[in-house]
């Protein structure tokens, strides 16, 4: 029974493309997050939710979208994929949005050609 | 802007031996610390989380928490070759995970 969970596990896409990724945990908890982690291995945060509501959104482009469609599920929409958009994204979850642990899904492998 | 510091590595130790990894960070707020480990091509696992200074212990790891100085380690005892991975450490702010560009830790057998 897992945890945190996204899917698709890899996407590999043309550029210009739109593509969405799912993300669903499991744990009960009320804020989940989306972190970016780019070929040097750097995890950045990039949105983050609680109860269904966006709490923080980090410096990200527009094409970047996310949506919560209640408080287990946290999907990213990427319109007009960009090379530089190739990274792992992972999906994290925690109790709430205070000092508490975060759990991290498996990753999704983004590959833009 | 928020900053956590770590070096990059690799940090290559014996098997059996102490591997000490070590986190400086900006942000004098800071109230939660942690250490993730992050095997090739997976996700982050927490290994360790410390609120207040001094030592916390958890089997083979500790983690050594110094606000006064912004720094963080974790001590890993008796390496294994099973620990090698990237070590990343992260600090909470007010609401914002910040990591480290984590440390690559080689146990060589």
């Amino acid at each position: 029974d897992t945890a945190v969970s996204q899917t698709p596990k890899y996407l590999v896409t043309q550029m210009g493309n739109d593509k969405s990724i799912k993300c669903e945990q499991n744990l009960g908890h009320d804020t989940m997050y989306w972190y970016k982690q780019d070929s040097k291995k750097f995890l950045k945060i990039m949105f983050s939710y609680n109860n269904k509501e966006l709490i923080i959104n980090e410096t990200v482009p527009n094409r970047f979208s996310p949506k919560s469609p209640d408080k287990a599920h946290l999907n990213l929409h990427i319109n007009s994929l960009e090379l530089g958009d190739s990274a792992v994204y992972f999906c994290a979850s925690s109790q709430d949005s205070g000092q508490e642990t975060q759990y991290f899904g498996p990753g999704t492998r983004l590959l833009v050609l | 802007q928020k900053e956590v510091e770590q070096n990059s590595g690799p940090l290559s130790v014996p098997e059996g031996a102490i591997a000490s990894l070590n986190c400086t960070y900006s942000d004098r707020g800071s109230q939660s610390f942690f250490w993730y480990r992050q095997y090739s091509g997976k996700s982050p696992e927490l290994i360790m989380s410390i609120y207040s200074n001094g030592d916390k212990e958890d089997g083979r790891f500790t983690a050594q928490l110094n606000k006064a100085s912004q720094y963080v380690s974790l001590l890993i005892r008796d390496s294994q070759p099973s620990d090698s991975a990237t070590y990343l450490c992260a600090v909470m702010g007010y609401s914002t995970l910040t990591f480290g560009k984590g440390t690559m830790l080689l146990v060589s057998p």
